[in-house]
């Protein structure tokens, strides 16, 4: 059984430029949420999907924006980036009727130059 | 909102030696309480919860934790460290009713042999 797998592992962009990463959920499960952690940080939460639909978001501008397919994948969308959007981008999965039990992917580590 | 204070940013000990990992959260009515581990270049593992129920919480690799209503903590403990517990570890805390959680900037743990 697969868990939570997030591609590319590595990417570097320029400031400016806009950046897809993508995110398959663990199998049986139909939440994502995406988180960005910066060097030295903890994660911060980004949004949440549910049902296609983003369901709760957190304090972050929007440049950063989503989307959830019918197969429960994801992506995070990055429009004009910006240097301090560098960081460690985490994508975990649930199962709604117990998601407070996250499991985290490997994450995306996103370096703007 | 909701914070998390992890109180020591790097903790050392020697293999064999007990530990605590103390966190510190701000007061709310209701509230679940996580520890999570990241080793180098991975995501982020659910080490143990606490919804409700008995403050006392068992986790994996032998790592408990107690929940202290009136003090706001929730300090992690290992009776017996090994090699293998260095890692990144992470304290989070979500308010009732919602899917956001907020996590603790993090607690390096150091084992030396």
């Amino acid at each position: 059984d697969a868990g939570v797998t997030q591609s590319p592992t590595h990417l570097i962009k320029t400031r400016g430029q806009q950046v897809t990463l993508r995110c398959s959920p663990k199998s049986g499960h139909d939440t994502v949420s995406w988180y960005q952690q910066a060097l030295g940080q903890g994660p911060q939460f980004i949004f949440q999907y549910y049902e296609e639909e983003e369901r709760q978001r957190g304090n972050f501008p929007d440049r950063f924006s989503g989307h959830q397919f019918p197969n429960y994948s994801s992506e995070l969308n990055v429009n004009a980036l910006l240097l301090g959007d560098s960081a460690l981008y985490l994508c975990a999965s649930s199962w709604t009727g117990q998601d407070y039990e996250q499991y985290f992917g490997p994450g995306t580590r996103l370096t703007v130059t | 909102a909701q914070s998390v204070t992890q109180l020591d940013s790097q903790v050392p000990v020697f293999e064999e030696a007990p530990v605590e990992l103390r966190c510190n959260y701000s007061s709310s009515v209701s509230v679940y309480l996580f520890w999570y581990v990241q080793y180098p270049n991975q995501g982020l593992q659910l080490l143990l919860k606490y919804l409700s129920g008995s403050t006392l919480v068992k986790g994996i690799n032998g790592f408990e934790a107690e929940f202290n209503k009136s003090q706001t903590s929730f300090h992690l403990r290992k009776p017996s460290v090994h090699i293998s517990d260095t890692a990144e570890y992470f304290c989070a805390v979500r308010r009732g009713g919602s899917y956001i959680p907020t996590f603790g900037r993090g607690t390096s743990l150091i084992v030396h042999p």
